[in-house]
């Protein structure tokens, strides 16, 4: 089992550019998140989905897209790249069941810089 | 808003020292995880607190959920290089296993 993976690793943009961040997972989970992890802020979630077809906004959606067609995967959309969305992108899945319990499985990043 | 604060953010310590991490909030969590990331990577779960003064172990490591649910703090005894890295807390609050993280505490433990 490949885990969470995350493609690509790294990304330039140019400011005013778009671009989609694509996470996958072999581990048949429900839940779905997004989050960014910017220095001394910790992660903070972007956006979710608790099954295909469905979304749902984080603490932090603005300027930020999602879409979740197929279960296995679960894309983040940047329309209009801005300087201010430099950071480093987690996606991580858990199961539904099992409560508090559950862990979230994260994928190893997606540094990006806008200019 | 719920908010997670941890303290210290970064803690730079001789191999077999002890150190203590905070996670604060004013918010009630029905669980409490602590994760650790090396450079690279991405958060791994140490352990999840469910109950008001839960206390687990892991080898040299303690953690400890508030009576009150709403503070936790991790314990580490006799500190090893291997235990250099980035600890974040989360607090668990939904059925949708929505997290909220603390800012993270760096820790840097030297030979």
């Amino acid at each position: 089992n490949a885990g969470v993976t995350q493609t690509p690793k790294f990304r330039v943009l140019k400011t005013g550019q778009s671009m989609t961040l694509l996470c996958a997972q072999d581990m048949n989970h429900e839940y779905m998140y997004w989050y960014r992890q910017d220095p001394g802020m910790g992660l903070r979630l972007i956006h979710y989905s608790v099954g295909e077809g469905t979304t749902a906004k984080g603490e932090v959606p603005d300027g930020y897209n999602v879409s979740r067609l197929k279960k296995q995967n679960f894309l983040l959309g940047l329309e209009s790249a801005a300087p201010s969305q430099t950071s480093v992108y987690f996606c991580a899945s858990r199961p539904s069941g099992g409560g508090p319990y559950n862990e979230q499985f994260f994928g190893p990043g997606t540094r990006l810089t806008v200019l | 808003t719920q908010l997670l604060e941890q303290s210290p953010q970064f803690l730079s310590i001789q191999e077999g020292e002890n150190l203590t991490v905070y996670c604060n909030s004013s918010s009630v969590f029905s669980s409490l995880q602590w994760y650790r990331q090396e450079p690279g990577e991405g958060p791994v779960l140490l352990v999840t607190v469910v109950t008001g003064g839960e206390v687990k172990k892991l080898k040299r490591l303690t953690f400890q959920f508030g009576d009150a649910r709403k503070d936790s703090s991790l314990h580490i005894t006799a500190a090893q290089p291997g235990d250099t890295g980035l600890y974040l807390c989360a607090g668990g609050s939904s059925n949708t296993g929505k997290l909220i993280f603390g800012q993270g505490t760096t820790l840097q433990v030297k030979p």
